[in-house]
């Protein structure tokens, strides 16, 4: 079945840095396109960052440009969301979720992996 | 930027229709979908491009969208639909989310 595992998260101190992976299986992974979505503790969904099935499209939030990237390796059937410059306000947990293209909808997610910023 | 506009909580009683709106400008001109996240889980899609129900989902659960609103029904409401609900749409190429609406059966 499809399956979407989200690892890397943990504690780091502030203007540290960490990368997420997600690995894909159960599909075609270079058929879609991938996105990161984050919740912070008891608040709603905030949309990060997506990329296109080559990964040569990539889109940020305004609250993560500059210092978040996407990439992905086909070939490993895995996404990863490499985090610098972090803050508190970046804590979250941190979902993967695949769509088909653009006005496309995020199913499934993945399990979420919890980054906590804190000194 | 774009915003899409919940209400914080919807109240419904078992057996009743629940309807929890989404809004924002021209959203009827964009695709709307809609989130269903029970406490400690992952969000699962219930709505797609404003009416289409995944399979799996149960029919009661319906949507729409035109002018400046979306709107997910619930008909039959049951005490297994208590959860929060977030709409999301796309403005141009970048992704939007609602804040969220707590559905609480009582």
């Amino acid at each position: 079945q499809v399956q979407l595992v989200e690892s890397g998260g943990g504690l780091v101190k502030p203007g540290g840095s960490l990368r997420l992976s997600c690995a894909a299986s159960g599909f075609t992974f270079s058929d879609y396109y991938m996105t990161w979505i984050r919740q912070a503790p008891g608040k709603g969904l905030e949309w990060v960052s997506y990329i296109s099935r080559s990964g040569s499209i990539t889109y940020f939030a305004d609250s993560v440009k500059g210092r978040f990237t996407i990439s992905r390796d086909n070939a490993k059937n895995s996404l990863y969301l490499q985090m610098n410059s972090l803050r508190a306000e970046d804590t979250a947990v941190y979902y993967c979720a695949r769509f088909s293209g653009v006005s496309g909808w995020f199913d499934p997610w993945g399990q979420g992996t919890l980054v906590t910023v804190s000194s | 930027s774009y915003e899409v506009t919940q209400p914080p909580s919807v109240s419904v009683s078992p057996g009743q229709t629940a309807s929890i709106t989404c809004s924002g400008d021209k959203l009827g001109n964009k695709y709307a979908s809609w989130y269903q996240q029970k406490p400690g889980q992952s969000p699962v899609v219930v709505i797609y491009q404003d009416s289409k129900r995944p399979s799996g989902i149960p029919e009661r659960f319906s949507g729409s969208n035109s002018g400046n609103t979306a709107t997910l029904t619930i008909s039959g409401t049951q005490a297994m639909d208590e959860a929060d609900y977030y709409c999301q749409a796309w403005d141009s190429s970048l992704v939007v989310f609602g804040g969220g609406t707590k559905l609480t059966v009582l």
